[in-house]
């Protein structure tokens, strides 16, 4: 059984479209965040929810909207998108801020 | 903003030696984790440390928790093949109301040669 799955696993569009990613975890975890990594495979943190709640949100430009319906999904919708878009996502997972993070396969996002 | 620096970014070994990765920082963590990334994949905690000064093993790995908790070390005894990947070490910043962040080091690509 997959623990964190994202759809889609590849998305190639054009700069100025609108996409979305979705992230579902099956562990019954509280907290699930999402991280951009660069072509330099550095990551770094976008965004976390609680319990539907937002908790981080670090300096990501307003076209990024994450979405959490229930505590088992979190979605990220990008508008407008940008060449400098271009990164792999990941969603991660976790009981709580301070325990293990489980991490999805990723989506690579190519903006041309 | 904390950052965190591996060195080195880039360790090509052959099989059956050892290597050590670091991870430093000017600021101080309330824990350090260590992932290991395939391509394709996502992350995949290795290990978290969380006294100053603490050493855990996981098999041929060694990690240590610098004694301000400010860096750590990881060690591979006779590295294998299946050590290939990109380590990534996380230190743990405390937020608001018990949340914590993880900052996530610039990472080493290890290739292991058979």
């Amino acid at each position: 059984d997959t623990a964190v799955s994202q759809t889609p696993k590849y998305l190639v569009t054009q700069m100025g479209n609108d996409k979305s990613i979705k992230c579902e975890q099956n562990l019954g975890h509280d907290t699930m965040y999402w991280y951009k990594q660069d072509s330099k495979k550095f990551l770094k943190i976008m965004f976390s929810y609680n319990n539907k709640e937002l908790i981080i949100n670090e300096t990501v430009p307003n076209r990024f909207s994450p979405k959490s319906p229930d505590k088992a999904h979190l979605n990220l919708h990008i508008n407008s998108l940008e060449l400098g878009d271009s990164a792999v996502y990941f969603c991660a997972s976790s009981q709580d801020h301070q325990y293990e993070q489980y991490f999805g396969p990723g989506t690579r996002l190519t903006v041309t | 903003t904390q950052l965190l620096e591996q060195s080195p970014q880039f360790l090509s070994i052959q099989e059956g030696e050892n290597l050590t990765v670091y991870c430093n920082s000017s600021s101080v963590f309330s824990s350090l984790q260590w992932y290991r990334q395939e391509p394709g994949e996502g992350p995949v905690l290795l290990v978290t440390v969380v006294t100053g000064g603490e050493v855990k093993k996981l098999k041929r790995l060694t990690f240590q928790f610098g004694d301000a908790r400010k860096d750590s070390s990881l060690h591979i005894t006779a590295a294998q093949p299946g050590d290939t990947g990109l380590y990534l070490c996380a230190g743990a910043v405390s937020l608001n109301f018990g949340n914590e962040k993880l900052t996530f080091g610039t990472g080493t690509r290890l290739t292991i040669i058979p």
